[in-house]
């Protein structure tokens, strides 16, 4: 249980173009989705949490604008990077969880295979 | 501050037991996970501590005690496939993970 994708796997594009990650909880409801970023031998960056049907909340330093969220089901959440350039390249995680209520292991995050974007 | 304090890197012998120490400071704590991340991987859930005392599965065990603000996890007979980066991760007051830069755990035959 608790299987999360995510498309696509690897992405390369020219700078200035949008690209959109597809993040799905395969086999659950996840009540609150997360995007997060990676650079090599660096921790994982939290960007963003989103709950379905609200808007994303963005952590401090990440556009919004640039990095558009949308959490249309309780299975599905997109990540547009809108206009990429060079420096967007990274490894792009999301996360899924069923949410905090009841329960030992509420806030269980389960990744996504991610997503490596690299941007020409 | 919220901070994580692990030891950037270990190395172990295969078939040894190995323990990877975590201190953590956060505003509000609501339990501790640990992660495996192998490279260029997404990180996998390995388990999740609320209560004082040791969790065991399998060859993973993790231990915490709040009070101390401290957690370990226990790989027992190493294996090969265990060299990875082990993440702990506190879940802060807002049920936020807070993720330090992990161990990197090199396993040697």
């Amino acid at each position: 249980g608790a299987v999360v994708s995510q498309h696509p796997s690897r992405v390369i594009c020219k700078s200035g173009t949008s690209v959109k990650i597809e993040c799905r909880s395969l086999d659950f409801q996840a009540t609150t989705m997360f995007w997060y970023r990676q650079f090599p031998k660096q921790s994982l960056m939290l960007m963003a949490t989103s709950n379905e049907g609200s808007k994303a909340t963005y952590e401090q330093g990440v556009e919004k604008d640039k990095f558009l969220i949308n959490h249309a089901s309780l299975t599905l959440s997109t990540l547009t990077v809108t206009s990429a350039h060079p420096e967007d390249s990274s490894f792009y995680i999301c996360s899924a969880s069923l949410g905090t209520s009841g329960g030992l292991g509420g806030g269980t995050q389960y990744f996504g295979p991610g997503t490596r974007l690299t941007v020409l | 501050g919220q901070n994580i304090d692990q030891p950037t890197e270990m190395t172990a012998t295969e078939g040894a037991i190995v323990q990877i120490n975590c201190t953590y400071q956060t505003s509000g704590f609501n339990g501790l996970f640990w992660y495996q991340q192998h490279a260029g991987e997404a990180p996998t859930f390995l388990s999740y501590n609320v209560l004082d005392g040791l969790e065991e599965k399998g060859r993973f065990s993790s231990f915490l005690s709040r009070s101390k603000g401290y957690s370990y996890l226990l790989l027992k007979e190493l294996q090969m496939k265990d060299s990875a980066s082990y993440l702990c991760a506190p879940l802060d007051s807002n049920y936020q993970l807070i993720w330090g830069a992990g161990t990197k755990l090199i396993i040697k035959p």
